[in-house]
């Protein structure tokens, strides 16, 4: 069985500061990682994944995460978080099972930034 | 471009009274689920569909039906809703096993 702890709930931080969430899974076979972003009264959406190849990925809006297999880790970082990064960041772990997409979702990380 | 759409975005139910929440989707994707997000417990599966015309159980299934009408449709009922079923409900499509899934705008559902 696959699993994603998000071991903080919440996550102030001051503008301009950096910041990094944490998420760590397990799982006995090779997964695919995700991280999602959600805004309040929305619904998710892809902040990026990992897949294959370069263990650091980036997005468009200055985020990354590092795939440490060793450490089963998926850590997001931002090195200058801004007011409309404010929201709710769910880390998440994909596997094929039977032919279809299991995903498992964490707990969630409120990141809070504060003028 | 539309995406994942839900309807309707909010609720209220009583006790023992049943409804049907609809959701579609124009990415021509094969998966689709169904969760629901309380605070503090993240997402959790429903029910899911990994092709048209299948259906599976998730995480957590009881109390609910789903139908896979078509390749764009996947409905969710509640026959007999309860105070514990009171949550926001996402639908989400994907389109294969690596990528990532695109979700609906979610239905906030109150049960008293």
């Amino acid at each position: 069985a696959q699993s994603v702890t998000q071991l903080d709930s919440q996550v102030p931080v001051f503008e301009e500061a950096p910041v990094e969430l944490r998420c760590n899974y397990s799982s006995s076979v090779s997964v695919y990682l995700f991280w999602y972003v959600q805004y309040p009264n929305q619904g998710l959406q892809l902040l990026l994944k990992y897949l294959s190849g370069s263990t650091l990925v980036e997005s468009i809006n200055g985020f990354e995460a590092e795939f440490n297999k060793s450490q089963t880790s998926f850590h997001l970082r931002k090195p200058s978080v801004h007011i409309s990064d404010t929201a709710e960041y769910f880390c998440a772990v994909s596997l094929n099972s039977g032919g279809y997409q299991k995903v498992t979702f964490g707990t969630g990380t409120k990141l809070q930034v504060i003028p | 471009n539309a995406g994942v759409t839900q309807t309707p975005k909010f609720q209220v139910l009583k006790t023992g009274q049943s409804m049907t929440l609809q959701c579609a989707q124009d990415m021509n994707h094969n998966s689709m689920y169904w969760y629901r997000q309380d605070p503090g417990m993240g997402l959790r599966l429903i029910y899911y569909s990994a092709s048209e015309g299948t259906t599976d159980k998730g995480e957590v299934p009881n109390g609910y039906n789903v139908s896979r009408l078509n390749k764009r449709e996947f409905s969710l009922r509640l026959e007999s809703a309860a105070p514990s079923q009171t949550s926001v409900y996402f639908c989400a499509s994907s389109a294969g096993t690596s990528t990532e899934a695109f979700f609906g705008q979610g239905t906030r559902l109150t049960v008293v």
